[in-house]
């Protein structure tokens, strides 16, 4: 399994703005998820792009993949306060089951 | 219900003794899986298995031992357990077609 790496860190903005976070990686992949956690919370499941994909929307979600620079983004368009939490992502291999994460976007989204 | 139950949700132990967190899925998926998420290191792979008596070692395995003799049931055990064992522990399990990883709520270890 390999690790994603997401950018920035940690990101703030207002209620109402658009959030861009990024997820870089290091080999070929089958695919890559993005997980939100919300504080004391499990991870939940947000959206799955394939490899052969280049970008995917769920709701206010949308999310882009370039395999050619081995990186994905996730945007949330129109954030609310309840989008306050930390991003993930998990890129996985041919064959692979087992999702290993980063650190994390820790997405602070101001009333 | 239908979904991942983990127990218990806090538990606070001593340095030497044993603790076995639970871990229960009701989808019959047949992947399951442990982390811990520790401050400044994110979420980290402990154990996994693919399905009844087959499990594999993740990332940070040294410390810790599982069993998994029927497909709802992966519990974890901590056989000594240790300060830097503190943690959030999380399982997880996940379908074969979607990958989709589904977790539980966690639970809170403090080793003293």
């Amino acid at each position: 399994s390999q690790q994603g790496e997401e950018d920035p860190q940690a990101l703030s903005i207002q209620e109402g703005e658009n959030a861009t976070m990024n997820c870089s990686y290091k080999t070929s992949i089958n695919n890559l998820q993005w997980y939100r956690q919300n504080s004391g919370r499990g991870l939940v499941h947000l959206i799955l792009i394939r490899s052969n994909e280049r970008e995917k929307h769920s709701g206010r979600l949308r999310v882009t993949l370039d395999t050619s620079k081995k990186s994905s983004s996730l945007l949330i368009t129109a954030s609310r306060a309840a989008d306050t939490a930390s991003y993930f992502c998990a890129p996985s291999g041919a064959g692979s089951y087992q999702l290993t994460f980063g650190k994390g976007t820790k997405l602070s989204v101001i009333p | 219900d239908a979904g991942i139950t983990q127990s218990p949700r806090y538990k606070i132990t001593e340095t030497g003794r044993q603790v076995t967190l639970m871990c229960h899925q009701t989808w019959s998926h047949s992947y399951m899986f442990w982390y811990r998420q520790d401050l400044g290191h994110g979420l980290r792979l402990i154990y996994y298995s693919a399905a009844a008596d087959i499990t594999d070692k993740g990332e940070v395995p040294d410390g810790y031992v599982v069993s998994r003799s029927k497909t709802e049931n992966f519990p974890l055990t901590l056989e000594s357990a240790t300060r830097s064992q503190t943690s959030v522990y999380f399982c997880a399990s996940s379908d074969y077609n979607t990958g989709e990883l589904f977790f539980g709520e966690g639970s809170r270890l403090t080793v003293l």
